[in-house]
């Protein structure tokens, strides 16, 4: 079964860049990682997605694994703003996603 | 704002009850994702639908049920309910509903006592 495993919670400093990691032992070669983000009373938010190769968008960069057992979602300078819970999901089956429990990040002025 | 709409916002009923929750996806969104956020079970992935037609099926309970209509709006129909079914429910929209973003509505928070 899919599954994704992530650290409860992390803290990082402003201005600082932080790294959020995420274990899918179990992944298959159609799964895809997805990140989103949930702040205090909101629903989840996109943050970045990718199947094999390495991604950058504005808000953050995504790198895989070679073996894609594992991914690090890295935001480049943390902000007060990035406060959130961020969840790892793997994409499975075609169109099921699987949240991981998800990693708080907490960030410190 | 994602675009996203959901009705109500709180839903407080009793054990047995059914309910009815709505969503409005974003204008031109044809997919329709359905999420549970509970305390003690996190996220979990509901159903799918694309231009009315169930497309996934997640971890949706028999007594739930959920529709497209030809407007693609979306409902999610909860029945007998259980003191467990008390959660946050989230539905979510994309354009097409392969590895495209999903936009989340800020949820409907269901209480039962």
């Amino acid at each position: 079964d899919a599954k994704t495993t992530q650290p409860n919670s992390m803290e990082s400093n402003e201005e600082e860049p932080v790294h959020l990691p995420c274990n899918h032992s179990t992944i298959s070669g159609t799964d895809y990682i997805h990140w989103y983000r949930q702040l205090p009373s909101q629903g989840p938010e996109y943050v970045i997605h990718g199947l094999t190769s390495n991604v950058n968008n504005r808000m953050a960069s995504l790198a895989i694994a070679e073996d894609r057992k594992s991914s690090t979602l890295i935001l480049h300078r943390a902000t007060l703003r990035d406060a959130a819970v961020y969840y790892c999901i793997l994409r499975y089956n075609f169109n099921k996603f699987y949240f991981g429990s998800g990693t708080k990040l907490n960030v410190k002025p | 704002d994602s675009g996203v709409t959901q009705t109500p916002k709180h839903l407080i009923t009793a054990t047995g009850q059914r309910v009815t929750l709505r969503c409005s996806p974003r204008s031109g969104d044809l997919s329709v994702y359905w999420y549970q956020q509970s305390l003690d079970q996190g996220l979990q992935f509901l159903i799918q639908y694309y231009n009315g037609e169930e497309r996934a099926k997640g971890n949706i309970l028999e007594r739930f049920s959920a529709q497209q209509f030809p407007d693609l709006h979306s409902e999610l129909n909860l029945s007998s309910l259980e003191l467990g079914d008390s959660a946050l429910y989230f539905c979510a929209s994309a354009t097409r509903g392969d590895t495209d973003t999903q936009y989340f509505g800020p949820g409907t928070r269901l209480t039962v006592l």
